[in-house]
């Protein structure tokens, strides 16, 4: 059973740029979740994709967007990059069929802005 | 979806038993209370989740009072690899968003 996959692992960007961070689900779950977790800090809740429609969000601007695929991978996508977005960005899968609704974590890619 | 309070930290030694209690007064009747575990620069994992009285597996044990406005996570004999964030989550099977609040840090000591 493949895990959590995402990518890149490191990255560094400047203010004003654009990154998109990819993840591949854990086989067999629908559902990934996308976290924002700064140092210090607990997970922050960016949103969820449910059969690629969003299906909830946090409080987060709308330059913070994503995508699911129909293999259940997902991408988050955030435009005009601040020096407070800086962070670790976790994505995890969950399925609905799971009788806890535990989430499945990755290791997270952490962006640094410059 | 209920707010859970837990100590910001907590120091303790190899081979004791840990508890890190809980509190969540606004727990909901179908709520259930989840705890999670990470490590630096690592993701969250799951540890144990119930809904009342007590549950146990192979790595830790949750006692639920009654009332269920708060709970115990019960970590045997820890060694110095259990040193990590533990979270404290309260909310529905299944809920489409899972909240994390600041998690309270364990260090485990020589």
């Amino acid at each position: 059973e493949t895990g959590v996959t995402q990518s890149p692992t490191h990255l560094i960007k400047t203010r004003g740029q654009q990154v998109t961070l990819r993840c591949s689900s854990q086989s067999g779950h629908n559902t990934v979740s996308w976290y924002q977790q700064a140092l210090g800090q607990g997970p922050q809740f960016i949103f969820q994709y449910y059969r690629e429609e969003e299906n909830g969000r946090g409080n987060f601007p709308p330059r913070f967007s994503g995508l699911q695929f129909p293999n259940y991978s997902s991408e988050l996508n955030v435009n005009a990059l601040e020096l407070d977005d800086s962070a670790l960005y976790l994505c995890a899968s969950s399925s609905l069929r799971t009788n806890t609704g535990e989430l499945f974590f990755g290791e997270g890619s952490r962006l640094t802005v410059l | 979806l209920a707010k859970t309070t837990q100590p910001i930290s907590m120091d303790s030694y190899e081979g004791q038993e840990v508890n890190i209690t809980c509190s969540h007064n606004n727990i909901a009747t179908n709520d259930y209370i989840t705890w999670y575990q990470q490590f630096p620069s690592q993701g969250p994992r799951f540890i144990i989740q119930g809904y009342k009285t007590k549950v146990t597996n192979e790595v830790a044990s949750l006692f639920i009072p009654a009332d269920r406005k708060s709970s115990t996570l019960s970590l045997p004999r820890v060694s110095l690899s259990d040193t990590a964030v533990y979270y404290c989550l309260v909310g529905k099977r299944g809920h489409d968003k899972i909240i994390f609040g600041k998690g309270t840090r364990l260090h485990i000591l020589p």
